[in-house]
């Protein structure tokens, strides 16, 4: 099954720097890659996601860009802001699957200093 | 209703009792998923309903745990003689339809197995 491994475990900047955090995978196969972002006693929310045909994502201050030859994905996160600050997720499909079934990453706590 | 709603938020019990836990998706969406997270973690899937059926249950770490969705639309996690080692986060979430990986989460229920 898919393997998703992810960096750094936290992140600390300041208000207006940009932050990003680093995804690899392992299946090839593997066509989509969310990221997530996670609050304190929420759930996780979706904030961006990628398909394996598209290289680059752009939303607003969040974009999200994937490397297929080396298997790996990024956040970047630009302007950020304090509440920017809380823990973000990447996903990959597991096993092959083509509904949400999905192995996220460790997660990134994210912490933005005002 | 606005989003997905579990309940209870929280809850204690103690080692070998029966817990259920409730899920009420988006209206509309017709599949839903059981996620569980350990503290520090990210989440790791349980269970996926296509409407009423399980369709893929490869999650479930054990015959203790079980989950129905007689309408399609509620569902309910059933965990038979809780251990210490159950204690997690249980998120469920929905999507629109089946094959839809954008998934939506609930704040979960926090259990904590004494």
């Amino acid at each position: 099954g898919e393997n998703v491994e992810q960096h750094p475990s936290t992140l600390s900047v300041q208000e207006g720097d940009s932050a990003v955090i680093k995804c690899t995978y392992s299946d090839s196969a593997s066509n989509y890659f969310p990221w997530y972002k996670q609050e304190l006693g929420k759930g996780p929310q979706l904030i961006i996601d990628i398909r394996s045909n598209v290289g680059e994502k752009k939303d607003q201050r969040i974009a999200v860009t994937l490397n297929k030859t080396a298997k790996h994905f990024s956040l970047h996160i630009t302007e950020t802001q304090p509440e920017d600050s809380a823990v973000y997720f990447c996903a990959g499909p597991a096993g092959g699957t083509s509904y949400g079934k999905l192995t996220f990453g460790q997660g990134t706590i994210l912490t933005v200093h005002p | 209703g606005a989003g997905v709603s579990q309940t209870p938020s929280n809850k204690v019990t103690e080692k070998g009792k029966y817990v259920e836990l409730r899920c009420d998706p988006i209206s509309g969406h017709t599949a839903l998923y059981w996620y569980r997270q350990s503290l520090g973690q990210g989440p790791e899937f349980l269970i996926y309903f296509q409407g009423t059926g399980a369709a893929d249950d490869s999650g479930l770490p054990n015959d203790r745990f079980f989950a129905v969705r007689p309408e399609g639309s509620v569902s309910t996690l059933k965990i038979q003689r809780t251990e210490r080692g159950d204690s997690a986060v249980y998120l469920c979430a929905s999507s629109l339809m089946p094959g839809d990986e954008k998934l939506f989460f609930g704040s979960g229920t926090q259990l904590s197995v004494l």
